[in-house]
Formats: C-alpha cells, sequence, structure tokens
C-alpha cells in the first residue's frame, strides 16, 4: 500500500525566507515522488519529480526536493520565498508509469510581505 | 497546443439531476484519470482508464459512471447528482509509454449541486 503525509497543512513564511514543505511517503516498492503547485482556480502543474538516480532533484521556479528513503521523505524547499510561490502544493507517490498516483491533502503556502 | 481540456469549468445544478463533465486531450495519451479535490481530502480518485473501453474504479466511484469510446475523450457522469457531490472536479491523462508516468491535468470544473 502507499500513502503520503504532508505536514503542515498551512505554512507561513516571510519573502525571502526559505521555504519548506514536509512530504513523508509509505511505499512497499520503490517510489516514484513527484510535487504539484496549483494557483488559485487552476489544475495542478508539475514542480519537480523523482523517479530513479540523483536522490537531490530540481524543479521549476527554484524549487528542488530531496528523496531520502532512510526517513521515507520528500521535503521540498527554495531558499528565498517570492511572492508569486503562494499556492497549494501536493505531494504524491506512484509505483510508475501506469500506476496509480496517492495524493497528501495539499499544504496552503502564505508569503507574508 | 490545447493540452487536457475540461467543460463545463462551472456548473450549478440541483439534486438528481444528471450532470456530464468533459474531458478531451491532445496528446493521445494511454491513461486518464478523474479526481475529486475537497478541503481537507486532497485528491481522490473516482474512475481510471487504460485505454479506449478499458475503464476502472479509484477510491470513491459510487454515484459516478464514465466511459472512454475513444482515447482522446474521458467523459464524468453524474447519474442523479447529491449535495455531497459538491466539490472541484479535475481530469488528468498520463503517458504510460514515458518513464515518469507524472500526471498532466486539465483547469478543472467547479460542480455546485443545490
Amino acid at each position: 500500500a502507499q500513502s503520503v503525509t504532508q505536514l503542515g497543512s498551512h505554512v507561513s513564511v516571510s519573502e525571502g525566507a526559505l521555504v519548506l514543505l514536509r512530504c513523508n511517503y509509505s511505499s512497499s516498492v520503490p517510489p516514484y515522488l513527484f510535487w504539484y503547485v496549483q494557483y488559485p482556480n487552476q489544475g495542478l502543474q508539475l514542480l519537480l519529480k523523482y523517479t530513479t538516480g540523483a536522490t537531490l532533484v530540481k524543479g521549476i521556479n527554484g524549487f528542488e526536493a530531496e528523496f531520502k528513503k532512510s526517513e521515507t521523505s520528500f521535503h521540498l524547499t527554495k531558499p528565498s520565498a517570492h511572492m508569486s510561490d503562494a499556492a497549494e502544493y501536493f505531494c504524491a507517490v506512484s509505483r510508475g508509469p501506469g500506476n496509480q498516483f496517492y495524493f497528501g491533502t495539499g499544504t496552503s503556502l502564505t508569503v507574508i510581505p | 497546443d490545447a493540452g487536457i481540456t475540461q467543460s463545463p469549468r462551472y456548473k450549478i445544478t440541483e439534486t438528481g439531476r444528471q450532470v456530464t463533465l468533459m474531458c478531451h486531450q491532445t496528446w493521445s495519451h494511454s491513461y486518464m484519470f478523474w479526481y475529486r479535490q475537497d478541503l481537507g481530502h486532497g485528491l481522490r480518485l473516482i474512475y481510471y482508464s487504460a485505454a479506449a473501453d478499458i475503464t476502472d474504479k479509484g477510491e470513491v466511484p459510487d454515484g459516478y459512471v464514465v466511459s472512454r469510446s475513444k482515447t482522446e475523450n474521458f467523459p464524468l457522469t453524474l447519474e442523479s447528482a447529491t449535495r455531497s457531490q459538491t466539490s472541484v472536479y479535475f481530469c488528468a491523462s498520463s503517458d504510460n509509454q514515458g518513464n515518469t508516468g507524472e500526471l498532466f491535468f486539465g483547469e478543472g470544473s467547479r460542480l455546485t449541486v443545490l
């Protein structure tokens, strides 16, 4: 069975501060891991993904995430928050192409000017 | 560059009425999915399809019907809408020939059942 837990449904950071959004997963097989971002009244768009290989993955808009197998984590970070980063962020796990995705319940990021 | 489109974007209906949400993708992706998004629940899978004429239930299929006669279309029908089906519905597609299987989402259909 697979599942995703996102710690903190709401996170607030000051503009220019570090963004850290937490994601832990459970999976009985090597996971494919994803972070998606959702802006108001829009669909989800892919920020970054981990499949195999390098455990530190870089995505769009300056975000990156590190796959830590020993901690079953895939936390999302960005060194310096921008106002435009305010959105809902979803972590997801899959067993790979053709398999179901399991989404976390989302983290709403607020950026304070 | 249409990608994946959903219609209608907004719909208000009454309890007991039939509603169909349309989803169309231009990438010829083999997999298509319907999710509903509700506060506190994230995204929950309603139905998915691996190819034309192949569909399967997801986590919350009750009250919904899908069909997939053509690869590019995957309509979702609420046969008799209930207030609990008020939600935002997202269609997504995925190409299992790729090496990641990432999902590509539509803009969503916001449904209100009165």
